[in-house]
């Protein structure tokens, strides 16, 4: 089965903590995207990439970072730097320079003890 | 700045009835995508429409573009309880990077 997966499904930080959420793929998508989802509200931009060893910044990119070393993964850390990060974050994955849609994960809920 | 706005935000309406979603753009793309996210859930992919004219169907759900307006409609017949659900519209801007640009959303509920 094709597909993203998230995880964790959910995710509680302390203050002053890093944390990593993961997201893989087997679409065989080059371009992967990291969106923040806070109640009741759009979809923001955190962080896209097209292509492996390259990402560039989306709206909301402060308290964040990603890598991507591999086609299939595209993780981000939520760093101490972001002060409010509690939210629904959202990875998506698309096939390059075409017309498809995005494709989404399931999500992963952050939550700040 | 690119801007996608949607109205309504909010909708409740009766079972049976009919009702339209508006998406306004601000840019001249002619790649609109239309997402249905349930309560706590993911977002699902609805429609795809990639041309001036283009028109999608399935179920109780139609979608079309003017891009020469730079409006997406997503017309709902006869709704049903199971409609339920935010509805994002989001728009593929040409050289951007593949970067999608999406609506506020609206949030339709469906009164039995």
């Amino acid at each position: 089965d094709g597909g993203i997966t998230q995880s964790p499904k959910y995710l509680f930080r302390k203050e002053g903590q890093n944390v990593t959420l993961s997201c893989e793929q087997n679409l065989n998508h080059d371009a992967m995207y990291w969106y923040r989802q806070d109640p009741g509200q759009g979809l923001r931009l955190i962080y896209y990439s097209q292509i492996v060893n390259d990402f560039q910044k989306g709206d909301i990119a402060e308290g964040y970072s990603v890598s991507r070393e591999k086609k299939e993964s595209f993780p981000l850390t939520v760093t101490s730097a972001q002060k409010n990060p509690t939210a629904f974050y959202l990875c998506a994955s698309r096939r390059a320079g075409g017309t498809e849609t995005q494709y989404f994960g399931p999500g992963t809920r952050l939550l700040v003890l | 700045e690119l801007k996608v706005e949607q109205n309504p935000l909010f909708l409740s309406m009766q079972e049976g009835k009919n009702y339209t979603i508006y998406c306004n753009y601000s840019t001249t793309s002619d790649r609109l995508y239309w997402y249905r996210q349930d309560p706590g859930k993911s977002l699902e992919s609805l429609f795809v429409l990639l041309s001036n004219g283009a028109v999608k169907q399935e179920g109780r759900l139609m979608a079309s573009l003017d891009t020469k307006a730079r409006l997406s409609t997503l017309h709902i017949t006869a709704a049903v309880h199971d409609l339920s659900a935010t509805y994002f519209c989001a728009v593929d801007e040409r050289g951007t990077g593949n970067q999608f640009y999406f609506g506020t959303g609206t949030s339709l509920t469906v009164i039995p």
